[in-house]
């Protein structure tokens, strides 16, 4: 199976550090992308290559990968973080279809 | 940015055509997708198109019943859904190609599939 597994949901408190991961054997070839989905919004690029953010992405949010999961780490999480994150790769396969994984909801107590 | 338009409410079996103009950057060079999201529910990859437009790739619950196409001399791409059903309801987000991921997205066309 190509699936992407994400937690449905994680909680943290504001200011401390967020771990969200993400499970699939695409992740052996292919690496990781991540987004974020505010409510009512349109999903942003956080994360590309792994651990690469492109520019506007405050330092915060980073990426990781060991073998068949990747994880995308907010460290001093703020209110403003709340929202859905979504981890993307190419398939095993190594064609241009992309898949996503289900999305975690992130909410800041 | 890019800017969807062509939403609407269609019936189960029906057609309809969506666009996404392009400004800002170079539209020509760049690869363009679809991508669309069921309410409620999470992001699934539809479509991919070559900056040419040779190369198409689709995913699997659309195969054979949209195409994807581009014209370059109007920054514009264009998602064309056949045999449309009732699960294809959906905001469907076009976005900008960035090796295996996506930098730009627009706001999303809400196609609403219902009788």
């Amino acid at each position: 199976s190509d699936e992407l597994t994400q937690p449905p949901s994680v909680s943290v408190s504001p200011g401390q550090t967020a771990t969200i991961t993400c499970s699939g054997e695409a992740f052996r070839k292919q690496s990781a992308s991540w987004y974020q989905q505010r409510p009512g919004q349109a999903p942003l690029l956080l994360i590309y290559k792994d651990n690469e953010r492109p520019s506007g992405i405050p330092e915060r949010f980073s990426g990781s990968t060991s073998g068949t999961t990747v994880t995308l780490t907010i460290s001093g999480v703020q209110a403003e973080d709340e929202a859905d994150y979504y981890c993307q790769s190419a398939d095993s396969y190594g064609t241009w279809s992309m898949q996503f994984g289900g999305g975690t909801t992130l909410t800041v107590l | 940015q890019l800017v969807e338009s062509g939403g609407g409410v269609v019936q189960p079996g029906t057609s309809l055509r969506i666009s996404c103009t392009a400004s800002g950057f170079s539209f020509k060079s760049y690869g363009m997708h679809w991508v669309r999201q069921a309410p409620g529910k999470g992001l699934q990859w539809v479509a991919l198109i070559s900056v040419d437009g040779t190369n198409k790739y689709f995913g699997d619950s659309v195969k054979g019943r949209f195409t994807i196409s581009r014209d370059n001399s109007k920054n514009t791409l264009y998602l064309e859904m056949t045999r449309l059903r009732v699960d294809d309801t959906a905001v469907y987000y076009c976005a900008r190609g960035y090796g295996y991921a996506v930098d730009a997205w627009g706001q999303g066309a809400l196609v609403t599939v219902s009788s």
